[in-house]
């Protein structure tokens, strides 16, 4: 059974840093791209960031570029965001959420995790 | 960016009826659309992918349809289960944007 399992959220100040994981298990984590997805109420859905199997591949939302850095540890089945510089607008949900590229080359965001909250307030 | 444009944003059904919700990209994205279900305190759930896919384990009563820029999910005969908030999701082209949703409510 594929699980994905969100940590580290939290109570942060403005501009302070807060590092997430996602511990994932039931799938060769090696072989899948990797996606961090925000939910506030008021903006919805927000994709954040994304990175290849290998780590090449790495893309951010205009939003969080510059402040945020994904990256994963295949060792260890992990994927971490670090969010640094930290601001009111960034309290939301934050979902890591597992990419699947079909046959007609669609990606598919095909298992999410429970979700993890970060408020950033003074 | 691609922008995505879901109507209604809110609708109430009973159960047994039809319902539609279509989802409109700013440009072309080919088939390149996914459906996702949410129910409150829950993670989305895949439902369609590549605009008309039904995923493993989801009810023959939900089907996807459209290419290029307007998609259609369509739900044949409403379930109590089936009350949830919908979002399209396209992944033609990097950065993935979702639309803003659509709250279906029981009547």
């Amino acid at each position: 059974e594929v699980q994905l399992v969100e940590s580290g959220g939290g109570l942060v100040k403005p501009g302070g840093s807060l590092r997430l994981s996602c511990a994932a298990s039931g799938f060769t984590f090696s072989s899948h791209s990797l996606n961090w997805v925000r939910q506030t109420p008021g903006k919805g859905l927000e994709w954040v960031s994304s990175i290849s199997s290998s780590s090449s591949y790495i893309f951010y939302a205009d939003s969080v570029k510059g402040r945020f850095t994904i990256s994963r540890d295949n060792a260890k089945n992990s994927l971490f965001l670090q969010m640094n510089s930290l601001r009111a607008e960034d309290t939301a949900v934050y979902y890591c959420a597992r990419s699947y590229y079909d046959t007609t080359g669609s990606n598919k965001l095909d298992y999410w995790g429970q979700g993890t909250l970060v408020t950033v307030s003074s | 960016d691609i922008q995505m444009t879901q109507s209604p944003s809110s609708l109430s059904a009973s159960v047994g009826d039809r319902v539609s919700i279509t989802c409109r990209a700013s440009q072309s994205i080919t088939i390149y659309l996914n459906w996702y279900q949410q129910k409150p305190g829950k993670a989305p759930h895949l439902l369609i992918s590549a605009a008309s896919s039904l995923q493993s384990g989801v009810p023959s009563r939900f089907s996807g349809s459209g290419s290029g820029t307007d998609f259609t999910l369509t739900i044949s005969s409403l379930q109590p289960e089936d009350f949830a908030t919908y979002y399209c999701q396209q992944s033609y082209s990097n950065p993935p944007t979702f639309g803003q949703g659509t709250k279906v409510e029981i009547k």
